[in-house]
């Protein structure tokens, strides 16, 4: 079991480019999935397979994960996409989540 | 579509077991293809993976939270619970069950609405 380090706050412009990342040892050996949770809702799914959109996922939303960072990038971010994110280890045996970065939209 | 929906009591006292269910519909527990999971977040914090069980009744638990908890599937095949002992004021949480997709590297797909949680006495 190990500890997912993410930024606490990230602030960005409406339409420029938002990255997030999420830290830990060897992690570009492992599955990392991305949740949104906007204020009061539950969270919801927005990539998997450290790359992958589910469906109804806009295309601005992308995924990476090598080494020992995985990053959530937000293309040509919206006013909508203000929301607290969060990365998991999605393997099967475990379902960590990292530490939750505050995405505001300025 | 699949649903999920929590349910169980919205206070508990400290020392004694917080018992959840999360009721499916429009699917079953007993389906291979998932896993299911529950979820908490604690007032103003972030998300804590609390563990899964996969229809086998395999279980997959948090260590940090191992001692205390446990995760069964109900017979009637549309619920699952969960259990965590000896509660304190650190339990205390909006609770989510939600469901994986049983491949590696699938995220959790389907939420429920989320059930407060307050240990007090």
């Amino acid at each position: 079991s190990y500890g997912l380090i993410q930024p606490p706050s990230l602030s960005v412009s409406p339409g420029q480019t938002a990255s997030i990342t999420c830290s830990a040892d060897n992690l570009g050996e492992n599955y990392v999935c991305w949740y949104q949770q906007k204020t009061g809702q539950s969270p919801v799914l927005v990539i998997y397979q450290d790359a992958k959109r589910p469906s109804g996922i806009p295309e601005r939303f992308s995924g990476s994960n090598s080494g020992s960072t995985a990053t959530l990038t937000i293309s040509g971010t919206q006013a909508m996409d203000e929301a607290d994110y969060y990365c998991q280890a999605c393997d099967s045996g475990t379902g960590v989540f990292g530490t939750g970065t505050k995405v505001t939209v300025l | 579509q699949v649903q999920l929906q929590e349910s169980g009591p919205g206070l508990v006292k400290p020392s004694q077991t917080l018992s959840l269910t999360c009721t499916v519909s429009g699917g079953s527990v007993s389906s291979p293809d998932y896993y299911w999971s529950w979820v908490r977040q604690p007032p103003g914090k972030g998300l804590e993976w609390i563990g899964h069980i996969y229809y086998s009744g395999r279980t997959y638990y948090n260590p940090s939270l191992q001692s205390r908890v446990t995760i069964f599937l109900d017979t009637s095949n549309i619920q699952f619970s969960l259990n965590v002992t000896s509660v304190t004021a650190a339990d205390t949480a909006v609770y989510y069950c939600a469901r994986r997709f049983y491949d590696f590297g699938h995220g959790l797909d389907v939420w429920g609405q989320g059930t407060t949680v307050t240990v007090s006495s």
